[in-house]
């Protein structure tokens, strides 16, 4: 049972452009979303997180954009770089859950000169 | 400070031997988690420890799968009688005590089994 889908599987973004991941989860317990970013060989490292009680959340060239009602949200790179090319995963979890982690599939993200 | 460590960084070993993972989370982190990443199934939660207690192992493949805390640090990820498919990269991570805090994750264990 797959709570949380991601898409595009992959994903390929000129230089400069806007990349956009999206993800839609099941569990209405889920309270909090965080997206990973991952490069070959390491372990997914924490990108930026939200909760529900926002709709939008801004960290650099990094956006959050979180619909509760249709229980979906999505990553927005702006400005995209070479070096933002990387696997992203969205992640999903509950405090009735011990907070384990449900990840999307995963997005290969390249940004092409 | 030093973020989690695991190993080793690669093991490859014969169908049918047991295999120990290990796992040396951030200093402090009393929740510590496993997954696995494979290739058709993606990040998969395995186990969650709180101190060295593990209310959660419910994503434990099958019995030949098993893990301990100990001293409410190092955590050892064993698997006996290794199959080819449990060949996939193990990842660890810990959490500060506290609701929605960030998991910081290891660089894992690539496990392949012959």
């Amino acid at each position: 049972q797959q709570q949380v889908k991601q898409s595009p599987q992959s994903l390929i973004v000129q230089k400069g452009g806007i990349s956009i991941i999206n993800c839609a989860y099941e569990n209405t317990a889920f309270d909090y979303f965080p997206w990973y970013q991952q490069f070959p060989g390491k372990g997914p490292a924490l990108l930026i997180a939200i909760r529900p009680d926002v709709s939008e959340k801004k960290e650099g060239r990094f956006t959050i954009s979180f619909n509760k009602s249709a229980k979906q949200f999505s990553l927005h790179i702006m400005d995209s770089q070479p070096g933002d090319s990387a696997t992203y995963f969205c992640a999903a979890s509950s405090p009735f859950g011990n907070e384990k982690l449900t990840f999307g599939t995963g997005t290969r993200l390249t940004i092409i000169p | 400070g030093a973020g989690v460590s695991q190993s080793p960084s690669n093991k490859v070993t014969e169908k049918g031997k047991d295999v120990e993972l290990r796992c040396d989370p951030i200093s402090g982190h009393t929740a510590l988690y496993w997954y696995r990443q494979s290739l058709g199934q993606g990040l998969e939660f395995l186990i969650y420890f709180q101190g060295n207690s593990a209310p959660d192992k419910s994503g434990l493949p099958s019995d030949r799968f098993s893990a301990e805390r100990t001293g409410g640090s190092v955590s050892t990820l064993t698997i006996q009688r290794t199959q080819q498919e449990d060949s996939a990269v193990y990842l660890c991570a810990s959490r500060r005590d506290g609701v929605g805090g960030t998991q910081y994750f290891g660089p894992g264990t690539r496990l392949t089994v012959l």
